[in-house]
């Protein structure tokens, strides 16, 4: 089937803004990841579901960020009153098993985010 | 925190050569991950070592981790202009839930 997809591709936004950035995992994948990867850098974990249990958010910068799995499957990351620091490219990623750690993570396309 | 560096940051090497990256852990890891990312692309994975000592090898790439689980290698045999990317390794320690990815090397191959 599909493979991880991300919405939007690209986002722009004004210092201050929300904005809300939406990953569709593999279908039936129980582990769900986002990443921020800031430019010549590489992926930095954020959070962690394991259906729709966040097991771990001790990457989030701040409480600016707040990420939902609600149903298991489409997970959203938002970010409030957005800072120029938050530009980076927001990576979902999702893996089949449970346990994860013995799993590969399947990586989606990314979310560009600009904040102006 | 865990701490994975990678060197070299950079290398360009011309199509024919070999090419070796090597990555650094602060802490012992569980296991190892490496992945590829084409640019303006996203990581792609390659493989998973577990076992201390483990190599594991994929058509002309050769993964190794080391004897103690803190550091592990990537090396590419004759490159083509298709190995061009950044190769990230990427590491589990402990009960932690979190990959921490290394800082990546670039591999740049010309004709």
């Amino acid at each position: 089937g599909a493979g991880v997809s991300q919405s939007p591709r690209y986002k722009v936004a004004k210092r201050g803004q929300d904005v809300a950035l939406r990953c569709d995992p593999i279908s039936g994948h129980v582990s769900l990841f986002w990443y921020q990867q800031a430019l010549g850098q590489g992926p930095e974990f954020l959070t962690y579901f394991q259906n729709e249990a966040q097991l771990d958010k001790s990457g989030l910068p701040s409480d600016r960020f707040f990420a939902e799995r609600p149903e298991g499957s489409v997970s959203t990351l938002k970010i409030q009153r957005t800072q120029q620091e938050d530009s980076a490219v927001y990576l979902c990623a999702s893996s089949l098993a449970r346990v994860f750690r013995t799993d590969t993570q399947y990586f989606g396309p990314g979310t560009r985010l600009t904040v102006l | 925190g865990q701490q994975v560096m990678q060197i070299p940051q950079y290398q360009h090497v011309q199509e024919g050569e070999d090419f070796t990256t090597y990555c650094n852990s602060s802490t012992t890891l569980s296991n190892i991950q490496w992945y590829k990312q084409r640019p303006g692309g996203h990581p792609v994975f390659l493989i998973q070592l577990v076992k201390s000592g483990e190599v594991k090898k994929q058509k002309r790439l050769t993964f190794q981790f080391g004897e103690a689980k803190k550091n592990s290698s990537l090396h590419i045999t004759a490159t083509q202009t298709t190995d061009v990317g950044t190769y990230f390794c990427a590491g589990l320690s402990g009960t932690a839930s979190k990959l921490t990815f290394g800082t990546g090397t670039r591999l740049q191959v010309t004709l």
